[in-house]
Formats: C-alpha cells, structure tokens, sequence
C-alpha cells in the first residue's frame, strides 16, 4: 500500500504570509495527488486535483507543485479564511486504492 | 444545485449494522463514480469503498473489506452503504463523494454533509 507522508502537522502564520505543506509518497505516484482543504464542522473542499491543476472557483493564492514522491501545496498570502486543515490525497488505480496523508491543521498566529 | 444529502446515521451496538444512504441531485449521478469517506472523531480522512458509474465495480478499503457493501440505484440516484459487523472503531463521519471520472478513482469534487454513526454499548 502506498504511504503518504505530510508535513508538518500543524503550523502557525501572519495574514499574508506565505505558507507550504509538503506531502511524500511511499512509491512513484506520478502527478495522482490531490489537495483538499477542511474548515471544523464542514466537508472537504477540493482545491488542486492532479498534483497542480486549480479546481474551478478556488482562488489563485492556492497552488501545488511536484511529481514522482515529493509534492508541495502553496498559500501565497494567508488570509484569515484559509484557516482550516489540508489534507493531501493520493489514487491509484491498479489495484485501486485512495490514501490520505494525516493533515495539516494552518492557524493564525 | 449540485447537492449530496446523507442519512441513516445513529447509535449501534458493536456486531450490529446500518445502512447508510446519500441521495444526489443537480448533476447526472448515473454518469460518475461514487465514494464513502469517513472520518473519525478528531482525526483525518479515510476512503472507505468506490462504485462504478453503473455498479458493475466495487473497491474497498482492507479496514472494511467484507463487512461493508456498497451500492448504487441510478433510476433513484441514490447511493447507499450497508454496514454489518460494526466496530468501535467504525464510528465516525461518513461523507459520501463524487469523483471526477465514471469508472476510475481520481479525485472528490463534491462532497456530502456527513452523517454520523457511532457503534457502542
């Protein structure tokens, strides 16, 4: 199975700060990595599919990079709404299969 | 609009069952694949089981391989997840999730409210 790994676990920034969360796989998972963002009380939402693509409506201070293992989501400014937790999330479809990474819980300093 | 509703949450004695519904609207739900996510109280997110836009395919997490089934009516576009053998370790959030695609998983666009089940003595 594969493994997805995701740091750190919890981070603290200013308003228009630039904040990164990384997200390791076990294996080569190509570019099959999603970025989802949860506010307490609510369902995901989806924001980056495909290690880099914006989901429609999401805003463009959001992004992702990476490919292979190592992947990189971005908030270039922190904006006192982004507060919430990220979860990265991977797929594989031989033999199908959909992991999480453990979350990334962003606050306001 | 796109909306999924869940139903069927509650309070079940270990070993017992439930069954869980999601009904869809706002989209043509015979055209996508489906998914359960659950997530339990204060921790992350776990996939628990996909279904082909028609049903012909179904795929599971190891956690709840053989005692969860998952299931699709399209003329009610209602999907639906029975639950027997609970566990302790079954309670959580259960959100049901449309995918990208109709018969791959890929990625959750649009997700439910969640309906809580929680499995105890």
């Amino acid at each position: 199975d594969i493994q997805m790994t995701q740091s750190p676990s919890s981070l603290s920034a200013s308003v228009g700060d630039r904040v990164t969360i990384t997200c390791q796989a076990s294996q080569d998972i190509s570019n099959y990595l999603n970025w989802y963002q949860q506010k307490p009380g609510k369902a995901p939402k989806l924001l980056i599919y495909d290690a880099s693509n914006l989901e429609t409506g999401v805003p463009s201070r959001f992004s992702g990079s990476g490919s292979g293992t190592d992947f990189t989501f971005t908030i270039s400014s922190l904006q006192p709404e982004d507060i919430a937790t990220y979860y990265c999330q991977q797929y594989d479809n031989l033999p199908p299969a959909l992991t999480f990474g453990g979350g990334t819980k962003v606050e306001i300093k | 609009q796109v909306q999924l509703v869940e139903s069927g949450g509650g309070v079940v004695q270990p070993g017992g069952s439930l069954r869980l519904s999601c009904a869809a609207s706002g989209f043509t739900f015979s055209s996508y694949g489906m998914h359960w996510v659950r997530q339990a109280p204060g921790k992350g997110l776990e996939w628990v089981a996909f279904i082909r836009y028609d049903g012909s395919n179904k795929y599971y997490a190891d956690s709840v391989k053989g005692r969860f089934t998952i299931s699709r009516d399209n003329s009610k576009n209602t999907l639906y997840l029975q639950m027997n053998s609970l566990r302790a370790e079954d309670t959580a959030v259960y959100y049901c999730a449309k995918d990208f695609l109709a018969a791959r998983l890929h990625a959750f666009d649009i997700w439910g409210q969640g309906t809580m089940v929680t499995v105890s003595s």
